[in-house]
């Protein structure tokens, strides 16, 4: 069966640095999407990684390992903004994303 | 980046009468539509797949004549739940895949919250 498992709340300060963990099992593989979902809203895309290694985009970065099933989201100079729900969204070999729960990330000041 | 538009987006009705969501990708052509639903704190549960032009292709579990998907021109999908009852209240939200595989991004709307009273 497909599957995908991250934690499901963090909680990290203001200024500091989190690194959100997803590990995965799907039919087939197209890639990994990164989305950040604010309460009551839509998912935003914040990264795509399809190769093994470290995507850095910002603030943001993303690493994939294919033969480990793993992937991480890295977020530094953490804002209060940043509190949101972080979805890790692997692509299956039909190319549709499969979702998890997702982990909602606290920030505090 | 692409820009997917869904209206309304935020929808009040009465139990039994019959709610349409328009999802449109404004600056590109979607050949692949996807309608999501999402229950407060659950992850996103895709319904179906909605390709231009042809029937869409439905999840297990989601009834094809009580969400009625129509993928009329490359820019437009249309979900319309029918005879709505107050436990289909949730957030649906669409997404636009554009045409080309080489990049497999999906773009969503903002999403339509229905409350079913």
């Amino acid at each position: 069966g497909q599957n995908i498992d991250q934690p499901t709340e963090m909680t990290a300060t203001e200024g500091a640095i989190v690194q959100i963990n997803c590990t995965y099992q799907t039919s087939g593989f197209n890639g990994l999407f990164w989305y950040q979902q604010h309460a009551g809203e839509a998912p935003t895309f914040l990264s795509y990684n399809v190769l093994d290694g470290l995507e850095e985009k910002g603030r943001f970065s993303s690493f994939l390992s294919r033969s480990k099933g793993y992937s991480y989201l890295l977020l530094k100079e953490l804002q209060m903004k940043d509190s949101a729900s972080y979805l890790c969204a692997p692509m299956d070999s039909n190319y549709q994303l499969i979702w998890g729960a997702g982990t909602k990330l606290i920030i505090k000041p | 980046g692409a820009v997917v538009s869904q209206h309304p987006s935020r929808v009040i009705c009465k139990s039994g009468t019959s709610v349409k969501i328009e999802c449109r990708s404004l600056d590109f052509q979607a050949t692949t539509m996807f309608w999501y639903r999402q229950f407060p704190k659950q992850s996103l549960m895709l319904m179906a797949t909605s390709n231009e032009g042809s029937k869409a292709t439905y999840e297990q579990g989601v009834e094809k004549d009580k969400f009625l998907i129509n993928h009329a021109s490359l820019t437009l999908s249309t979900l319309t739940v029918t005879s709505a009852h107050p436990e289909d209240s949730s957030f649906y939200i669409c997404s636009a895949r554009v045409g080309s595989l080489d990049y497999n991004e999906q773009f969503f709307g903002p999403g339509t919250r229905l409350t079913v009273l």
